[in-house]
């Protein structure tokens, strides 16, 4: 059963525009995460939120930033993108200390 | 920083055939975690494990925290099994996850 809900599923772009991606968790956590998965499938961790403060952010480049109003949702906004930004970003989330639990993902190709 | 190593990098087994999935990490870890990634991408939480061994289904999962490894065995194996399987780890502040590359497996009919 999906706890971790994330739209759009899919997003095409081209270089330069604006990108925001949603992710909203049901399961009452207290920390969520935005982690990017490249096409080498090898998944990193980009930002950690608990309780709406930003608790991890990996050097990532700044046009990236997350945006949280509640510990139910972390949204995240690409200000003019990058060819090397295409990859699937998944949210998680979990309460703090236990396991993470993930959402479908968005996949961002930028053209 | 914390290195998250996993093999065989891929398994092809023939269905029924059991499989030992092996991770390795390089610093302590307070949290394991393996996961499965179907073709289509979605990520599932199998097991959670930090230490010993634990069962699900026909998955059985041992960590070995003082040696930093971390097995999963997968017994009589099913088509449905094929896809990539992930271990990742918590340590130091922040409650991030370090994931290692995945083991690619395929079970055929």
């Amino acid at each position: 059963e999906t706890a971790v809900f994330q739209t759009p599923n899919y997003h095409v772009t081209q270089v330069g525009n604006e990108v925001s991606f949603n992710c909203k968790q049901t399961l009452g956590h207290d920390t969520m995460y935005w982690y990017k998965q490249d096409s080498k499938k090898l998944l990193k961790i980009m930002f950690s939120y608990n309780n709406k403060q930003l608790i991890v952010n990996e050097t990532v480049p700044r046009r990236f930033s997350p945006q949280s109003s509640d510990k139910a949702h972390l949204n995240l906004r690409i200000k003019s993108v990058e060819p090397e930004d295409s990859a699937v970003y998944l949210c998680a989330s979990s309460a703090t200390g236990y396991e993470q639990y993930f959402g479908p993902g968005t996949r961002l190709t930028v053209l | 920083g914390q290195q998250v190593q996993q093999s065989p990098a891929s398994l092809v087994l023939q269905e029924g055939e059991n499989a030992e999935l092996q991770c390795n990490f390089s610093s302590t870890a307070t949290q394991l975690q393996w996961f499965y990634q179907s073709p289509g991408g979605s990520l599932v939480s199998l097991l959670s494990n930090p230490s010993g061994t634990k069962h699900t289904g026909r998955l059985t999962s041992t960590t070995v925290t003082k040696e930093r490894r971390s097995s999963l065995h997968i017994s009589s194996s099913q088509t449905t099994d094929s896809g990539t399987y992930l271990c990742a780890i918590v340590s130091g502040a922040g409650n991030k996850l370090t994931f290692g590359i995945g083991t690619r497996v395929l079970v055929r009919p």
